[in-house]
């Protein structure tokens, strides 16, 4: 089946910089990676997602990459802000028609 | 649009007690359904995924079963409950737009 890590488990990162995180997945049939905040108490959220026909997905300071050869994608937040800060979740929809999720990111956007 | 009514949003039982929680989605057609769970400030567990009616898949073996009686019906049983099972419960679909959760169920087992 599907397998999907995560990178890194935390991060911390100021004001204004930018956060990259980014996963793997083991399927190379998968076609479909979404990925979600949630924050405290509440529910994952989507934010973006990316399917397998497409390098590239930019949405205002979010982008997501994909590189179908290596099996590998990552979610880039640029001028991070402190409501940036959550957990994120990647996911990846396997041959076996099912969302395999990461083991997720706590981001922290210090002032 | 498409909309996903998952409850109740928190629940205390007792252990040994019976566990029913219901999900529906509403404006879609024959989605994927999900049950997760997720422990204080861990990952999400697949529990459960149907892609169609009676069509039930486990992941992880334990005491909880799942049901898809109706196309846009998922739900998560238990006939006895153990303290292993408190966490957060979240009922998620997918179609061709996307996957998206419920407002999930916060179980405290006592």
């Amino acid at each position: 089946g599907e397998n999907v890590e995560q990178h890194p488990s935390t991060l911390s990162v100021q004001e204004g910089d930018s956060a990259v995180i980014k996963c793997t997945y083991s399927d190379s049939a998968s076609n479909y990676f979404p990925w979600y905040k949630q924050e405290l108490g509440k529910r994952p959220q989507l934010i973006i997602d990316i399917r397998s026909n497409v390098g590239e997905k930019k949405d205002q300071r979010i982008a997501v990459t994909l590189n179908k050869t290596a099996k590998h994608f990552s979610l880039h937040i640029t001028e991070t802000q402190p409501e940036d800060s959550a957990v994120y979740f990647c996911a990846a929809k396997g041959g076996g028609n099912k969302l395999t999720f990461g083991t997720g990111t706590q981001l922290k956007v210090e002032l | 649009s498409q909309t996903i009514h998952q409850w109740p949003a928190t629940l205390v039982q007792p252990v040994g007690s019976p566990l029913s929680l219901e999900c529906t989605v509403e404006g879609t057609s024959n989605p994927n359904l999900y049950w997760y769970r997720q422990a204080a400030g861990r990952g999400l567990q697949l529990l459960f995924y149907s892609v169609g009616i009676g069509q039930i898949s486990s992941e992880v073996p334990q005491n909880l079963s799942a049901s898809r009686p109706q196309d846009r019906q998922f739900i998560l049983s238990s006939k006895k409950l153990l303290l292993s099972d408190s966490g957060f419960y979240l009922c998620a679909w997918e179609d061709s737009w996307g996957a998206f959760f419920g407002q999930g169920t916060r179980l405290t087992v006592v």
